[in-house]
């Protein structure tokens, strides 16, 4: 079974309205944490945000926040007001701390989001 | 300032040959961590580390190989067994169990077979 699971491999959204970027996981380790990157065409990539398993709020950056539902196992990222730099790849990430797994650290496929002006 | 270096960062290899990939970090991270990324595609683990002379074979280690003789430094060797070796490759590190900690990554490398 897939770790981090992102189901939508590209994705629209118009310049300054919001969008959500869908990401669920699949974990037996009650301590992990939740990871949003973005990669511009350079490749580097670069951090968004971050939630702890037991983190009672959802994470919030700026623009970016986590809606996370932890009984459905899912890590949506929430971009408001897109704006043109927004369009790239991003990443959802896993980082689990079991014995078994060591701090082994799991990406999604990635969604790949183009901001229209 | 503090950060992951990644040498080369273009890099070209003829069939058959071993090339070898440099990740520096002056983070004092234990652990670090070796991605493939193919064109459009998400990152698979080649191999981790948590700590000096260990490290662990990640989902698609087969024709690659690491070592881990100082805590600063992991280099990748991409081996002639590695069939398909064009890529762009990326290295990241971290505090081990940490919780809230980002994980760095490198600026990445891009190995191409000629």
């Amino acid at each position: 079974a897939q770790k981090i699971t992102q189901t939508q491999p590209g994705m629209f959204v118009q310049e300054k309205e919001a969008v959500t970027l869908d990401c669920t996981y699949d974990t037996s380790d009650p301590s992990y944490g939740l990871f949003w990157y973005k990669q511009p065409s350079s490749g580097e990539m670069i951090f968004l945000i971050y939630q702890g398993s037991y983190d009672q709020q959802n994470a919030t950056e700026g623009r970016y926040s986590l809606n996370f539902q932890k009984a459905r196992k899912s890590a949506n990222l929430v971009i408001s007001a897109s704006q043109l730099g927004d369009s790239a790849m991003y990443f959802c990430a896993m980082r689990e701390g079991s014995r078994s797994s060591g701090d082994k650290l799991t990406f999604g496929t990635g969604t790949r989001l183009a901001v229209r002006p | 300032d503090g950060g992951i270096t990644q040498s080369p960062k273009y890099l070209f290899r003829k069939e058959g040959q071993n090339v070898t990939l440099s990740c520096e970090q002056n983070l004092n991270h234990d652990a670090m961590y070796w991605y493939r990324q193919d064109p459009g595609q998400g990152l698979r683990l080649i191999y981790y580390s948590q700590i000096v002379n260990d490290f662990q074979k990640g989902d698609i280690a087969e024709g690659y190989s690491v070592s881990r003789e100082k805590k600063e430094s992991f280099p990748l060797t991409v081996t002639s067994a590695q069939k398909n070796p064009t890529a762009f490759y990326l290295c990241a590190s971290h505090h081990l169990r940490q919780p809230g900690n980002t994980i760095y990554f490198g600026e990445g490398s891009w190995l191409t077979v000629v």
